[in-house]
């Protein structure tokens, strides 16, 4: 079964409304999670590291100010894109690593900014 | 982002036949995994992989950790129609966690 879930599965906003996406691990607690996006016919790209406990880190070229990272307990980070725009429109996908060994990816949220 | 180097970037098959894809990289990682992304869905764990040479099962699937570290391939044997998808390889190098994708293959039948 899913080890890692995500909420909602789609959401359609207006642009400039901020949208909050979240990612929990089911049967395990996990220090990090990360944020990908990922456009239609294209691989996976990493947008984030989500830090249980202290700040994400973004990778080159992402916005901090524009999403937001929240790892407030062990099973939970949040993704909110502040004053979301039509560009944003995209497929956000979540992952944990549960052990040493083995990530695992939440089944996505699909983003559309009107 | 760095991407590995993954082929083909599509392929059609037809029921029965086996299918081969694989992964390159100019540099070593510690650890090779290999997902299949269904439309609308996230990437769901196919093999893992965690040492050099390491030949793995999973039912139809065979992926095998490069001696080099430097790659992966993934086989599907005698495919069958949901075989069909996205199929990434992702890489991990020794420091650190984050995952490395392959740009994926894409699996279609042929009409």
């Amino acid at each position: 079964g899913a080890v890692v879930s995500q909420h909602p599965s789609r959401v359609i906003c207006k642009s400039g409304t901020s949208v909050k996406i979240e990612c929990r691990s089911l049967d395990f607690q996990a220090t990090t999670m990360f944020w990908y996006r990922q456009f239609p016919k294209q691989s996976l790209m990493l947008m984030a590291t989500s830090n249980e406990g202290s700040k994400a880190t973004y990778e080159q070229g992402v916005e901090k100010d524009k999403f937001l990272i929240n790892h407030a307990s062990l099973t939970l980070s949040t993704l909110t894109v502040t004053s979301a725009h039509p560009e944003d429109s995209s497929f956000y996908i979540c992952s944990a690593w549960r052990g040493e060994d083995t990530q695992y990816f939440g089944p996505g949220t699909r983003l559309t900014v009107l | 982002g760095q991407q590995l180097n993954q082929s083909p970037q599509s392929m059609f098959i037809q029921e029965g036949e086996d299918v081969s894809m694989n992964c390159t990289s100019s540099s070593i990682f510690n650890t090779w995994l290999w997902y299949k992304q269904d439309p609308g869905e996230g990437p769901v764990l196919l093999i893992a992989l965690y040492k050099a040479g390491e030949l793995t099962s999973n039912g139809r699937l065979t992926a095998q950790f490069g001696i080099t570290r430097k790659d992966s391939f993934l086989n599907i044997s005698a495919s069958i129609p949901s075989d069909v998808g996205i199929y990434f390889c992702a890489g991990r190098k020794a420091a650190g966690n984050k995952l490395t994708f392959g740009g994926g293959t894409r699996v279609l039948v042929k009409p």
